[in-house]
């Protein structure tokens, strides 16, 4: 029961390069949700996707894109890699659309730009 | 912008005392919801509270929603090694969006 996958677990980027991180879940649920977790900050959420076809600033958007491919996938692409973007990022689904549902967490991606 | 504060932000105690860790915000939520995420780990839900008021319970932990449903608290009785964690609240302003706190780091020693 795989639940939400994140890919890749680890990258280490040059100031200025890009990056696709993926994300798949595989419980069919409607939204899903990217978030950085920095120290002292907790998660703060960068973009989100309530369904498929969807997709929505969050708190911290800028210098990213997603893509919401399908049902199952939703992906985060820095297109220009900043120190600043230097975290763990999380990707998140949630199957129940009125109140707040769970979340379902991936084990997250570890980023750092130099 | 944070719009939720947690205090306080790390807490180290001993094994088999209570604690509170609290969850505060000037805006009302639809629900809230408090999550623990261990190292190398996404987090993972412990309860979601919907009702101003609303009291749960989950064992040895406590979770309140404050009446105005702005506040939350999360109480441990006789805190276990085992509860060690990084405590998150989450907040949901009635859209699809889930806020989350600064958080509150726990550690209980034997």
């Amino acid at each position: 029961n795989a639940g939400v996958t994140q890919t890749p677990k680890f990258q280490v980027l040059k100031t200025g390069q890009s990056m696709t991180l993926q994300c798949a879940q595989d419980m069919n649920h409607n939204s899903m949700y990217w978030y950085r977790q920095d120290p002292g900050m907790g998660l703060r959420l960068i973009y989100y996707s309530a369904s498929e076809g969807t997709t929505d600033k969050g708190e911290v958007p800028n210098g990213y894109n997603v893509s919401r491919l399908n049902k199952r996938e939703f992906s985060l692409r820095l297109e220009s890699a900043a120190p600043s973007q230097t975290s763990v990022y999380f990707c998140a689904s949630s199957g129940q659309n009125i109140y707040a549902g769970e979340l379902f967490f991936g084990e997250g991606s570890r980023l750092t730009v130099l | 912008t944070q719009l939720l504060e947690q205090s306080p932000q790390f807490l180290s105690i001993q094994e088999g005392e209570n604690l509170t860790v609290y969850c505060n915000s000037s805006s009302v939520f639809s629900s809230l919801q408090w999550y623990r995420q261990e190292p190398g780990e996404g987090p993972v839900l412990l309860v979601t509270v919907v009702t101003g008021g609303e009291v749960k319970k989950l064992k040895r932990l406590t979770f309140q929603f404050g009446d105005a449903r702005k506040d939350s608290s999360l109480h441990i009785t006789a805190a276990q090694p085992g509860d060690t964690g990084l405590y998150l609240c989450a907040g949901v302003p009635g859209t699809y969006k889930y806020i989350f706190g600064t958080g509150t780091r726990l550690k209980v020693l034997a």
